[in-house]
């Protein structure tokens, strides 16, 4: 089952906007981690966010996390090109580090 | 330095017969997982390692699935009498260790496809 769910599932902006994309969860969590996955490759980590913590920065990315809504949001700024892919949030549960992925959110930016 | 490798990259067979995929994750990484991405779908998870064990084979759909790991490094994942609705493309990450807070690095995958 898959516990991530994204919102939106496909976002298309032009270059230089901003892309915000949210995910929700249900159960509690250690971890959420976002990760991009271009076309016919695997995925590759972004970003993680510990249970204990609200917000987190990593270049053009900004990632939130609000326990009590059991929601994640990514953000870029300044998006290019080159952010086209899609994007999936995962939760870490358990002491296995095992994560549950959703079904991606589809980005597309215009250049 | 080398990540994630996974061959095939591709394979096609016919129904029924038996198909290996192997993985080889960045050295020193103790953890290694197996998932399955079916087209538009996220990743399900099959099994995870840590070392040469397998804690948690929950994923693995049927009995036709199985998976071993050597010498704490190279992983198969062996699928028998496949059927076609094995289609997918396989995943193979690996990580430091199997703890908390620990990222995962990924392989490009092996895009399975069953006539």
């Amino acid at each position: 089952s898959q516990q991530g769910e994204e919102d939106p599932q496909a976002l298309s902006i032009q270059e230089g906007e901003n892309a915000t994309m949210n995910c929700s969860y249900k159960t509690s969590i250690n971890n959420l981690q976002w990760y991009r996955q271009n076309s016919g490759r695997g995925l590759v980590h972004l970003i993680l966010i510990r249970s204990n913590e609200r917000e987190k920065h990593s270049g053009r990315l900004r990632v939130t996390l609000d326990t009590s809504k059991k929601s994640s949001s990514l953000l870029i700024t300044a998006s290019r090109a080159a952010d086209t892919a899609s994007y999936f949030c995962a939760t870490g549960t358990g002491a296995n580090s095992k994560l549950t992925f959703g079904k991606g959110i589809t980005l597309s930016v215009r250049p | 330095g080398a990540g994630v490798s996974q061959s095939p990259s591709n394979k096609v067979t016919e129904k029924g017969k038996d198909v290996e995929l192997r993985c080889d994750p960045i050295s020193g990484h103790t953890a290694l997982y197996w998932y399955r991405q079916r087209l538009g779908q996220g990743l399900e998870f099959l099994i995870y390692f840590q070392g040469n064990s397998a804690p948690d084979k929950s994923g693995l759909p049927s009995d036709r699935f199985s998976a071993e790991r050597t010498g704490e490094s190279v992983s198969t994942l062996t699928i028998q009498r496949t059927q076609q609705e094995d289609s997918a493309v396989y995943l193979c990450a690996s990580s430091l260790a199997a703890g908390l807070n620990q990222p995962q690095h990924f392989g490009d995958g092996t895009r399975l496809s069953i006539l």
